[in-house]
C-alpha cells in the first residue's frame, strides 16, 4: 500500500541555519504531496503542497519539489527562526477524496 | 470563521468506560475524517465520511464507531476504552475548493485511558 517515510528527529538547529527534512514515498498512480506543520499544542496546518511531478510548493520560506523519479518531496528552508520549531509531517493523498497518508513526523527545534 | 472545532480538548478515562469525541465544521464541507496521532507513527485514519449519511473505515477502525449526525458534525465513539486507545485524536475536513487536497484540522483531543 501507500506509505511515506521521513527522517527521524529531533532535528536541532541554530537560528539562521539551513533546514532539510527528507521525505520519500511509495504510491501507485500520481498522488498529491503535502507538508503539514504542527506547532506545540495545536492541530496540523498545511504548509505547502504539490499536485504533480516537478511542481514546487512554497510557503513562509519553505520549499519542496515533487520528484517522481526519486519519489521524494524533501522540505527545505534557507534560514530558520525560533518560531519554526514544530513537528513537520510529510503526507500524500492517493485519491480525490482527501484521505491522507502521513509520515511519522519530524520534530524540529531551533535555538537562538 | 472557526473552521474545525473539537471537544473535549483533554479527557482521562478508566479502562472500560465509554465516551464520544465531538467534531463540528462550519465550512460547509462534505467530507470529514478522524485520525489518531501516536509517537513515531504519524497520523492514522480511523474513519471517514465522504458525505452526510455515509461513513467508511480507515486504517485503524477497531474499537471505534462513528456517526455523521449532519453535514456539520462527525462524532467518534469509544464504547469500551482500552489503554491502547491512549492517543491524540484529530478531526479534519478537506476543502472541496482545493480538489480535496487541503485538509483543515481541529486542535485535537488528548485522551488518556488508565
Amino acid at each position: 500500500g501507500d506509505s511515506v517515510t521521513q527522517m527521524e528527529g529531533p532535528v536541532t538547529l541554530s537560528e539562521e541555519a539551513f533546514l532539510t527534512i527528507n521525505c520519500t514515498y511509495t504510491a501507485t498512480g500520481y498522488p498529491s504531496l503535502f507538508w503539514y506543520v504542527q506547532y506545540p499544542g495545536e492541530g496540523l496546518q498545511l504548509l505547502l503542497k504539490a499536485t504533480k511531478a516537478d511542481d514546487k510548493g512554497s510557503n513562509k520560506g519553505f520549499e519542496a519539489t515533487y520528484r517522481k523519479e526519486t519519489t521524494s518531496f524533501h522540505l527545505e528552508k534557507g534560514s530558520v527562526q525560533v518560531s519554526d520549531s514544530a513537528v513537520y509531517f510529510c503526507a500524500l493523498s492517493p485519491d480525490s477524496w482527501g484521505k491522507l497518508q502521513f509520515g511519522a513526523g519530524t520534530q524540529v527545534v531551533v535555538t537562538p | 470563521n472557526a473552521g474545525v472545532t473539537q471537544t473535549p480538548k483533554f479527557q482521562v478515562l478508566k479502562t472500560g468506560q465509554s465516551m464520544t469525541l465531538q467534531c463540528a465544521q462550519d465550512m460547509n464541507h462534505n467530507s470529514m475524517y478522524w485520525y489518531r496521532q501516536d509517537p513515531g507513527m504519524g497520523l492514522r485514519l480511523i474513519y471517514y465520511s465522504a458525505s452526510e449519511g455515509t461513513t467508511d473505515k480507515g486504517e485503524v477502525p477497531n474499537g471505534y464507531n462513528v456517526s455523521r449526525l449532519n453535514k456539520r458534525e462527525f462524532s467518534l465513539r469509544l464504547e469500551s476504552a482500552a489503554p491502547s486507545q491512549t492517543s491524540v485524536y484529530f478531526c479534519a475536513s478537506p476543502a472541496p475548493g482545493t480538489g480535496y487536497t487541503e485538509a483543515f484540522f481541529g486542535q485535537g483531543t488528548r485522551l488518556t485511558v488508565v
